[in-house]
């Protein structure tokens, strides 16, 4: 089915670990986004991609890796995990910039013990 | 820098009361507007966006907005409160650039039977 997909929604890992958040989009959009949502902090941005190979960050990039060989993938890897990126993260496209509509995935839920 | 605050953090209606969320935002020029709503265990999901134009707007699922300029507000509403919209509501605003959504921090609507 065409839309937006993340893997895994759920992982648990322990302080210091790698971990990669992956993400699918089948609509051809050019941006792509990578958000984390905490309580009391609503959703924050991470990084954002414009298209293949270009990749900027949003407010809180720390501790944070992206990349975007391809249009249709996004991934987001955490080189260190530690405690405090325990958090929901979503991934998001948009056809443009002008128009604001981003489309959601479901989430990834990260636990870092 | 821009910025959306969401005073409520929950508000709890009754089934079929009138609902209004509130949303204000702190933004240099006319403002792109957005209303977003997340179902438990879900990705976000677009309500309406206010671009310029009339100042009330219609979206999905029976909502409604009103821009007012004067008063910094992007209030969302509904007549007629249904079970179903039990979820989270996020406000939002594009910046200056157009790539980057700043979200409130949500109101949490909880619906009494």
């Amino acid at each position: 089915d065409a839309g937006i997909t993340q893997s895994p929604r759920y992982k648990i890992t322990e302080t210091g670990r790698q971990v990669t958040l992956m993400c699918h989009q089948t609509w051809s959009h050019s941006y792509m986004f990578w958000y984390r949502q905490d309580l009391g902090h609503g959703l924050r941005l991470i990084y954002y991609s414009a298209a293949a190979d270009i990749t900027d960050k949003g407010e809180v990039p720390d501790g944070y890796v992206v990349s975007r060989s391809k249009t249709e993938n996004f991934p987001l890897t955490l080189e260190s995990a530690t405690r405090s990126q325990t958090s929901v993260y979503f991934c998001a496209s948009s056809e443009s910039k002008e128009t604001g509509e981003l489309f959601f995935g479901e989430g990834s839920r990260l636990t870092v013990l | 820098a821009q910025s959306v605050t969401q005073p409520d953090i929950h508000i709890t209606v009754s089934e079929g009361a009138s609902l209004e969320l509130r949303c204000n935002y702190s933004y240099g020029a006319t403002p792109y507007l957005f209303w977003y709503v997340q179902s438990p265990g879900q990705g976000l999901q677009l309500l309406l966006k206010y671009f310029s134009g009339d100042t009330l707007v219609q979206g999905i699922k029976g909502f409604e907005a009103e821009f007012k300029r004067s008063q910094s507000s992007f209030n969302l509403r509904k007549p007629s409160v249904h079970w179903s919209d039990a979820a989270e509501y996020f406000c939002a605003v594009v910046n200056n650039a157009g790539n980057m959504l700043t979200f409130g921090g949500g109101t949490r609507l909880m619906v009494k039977p």
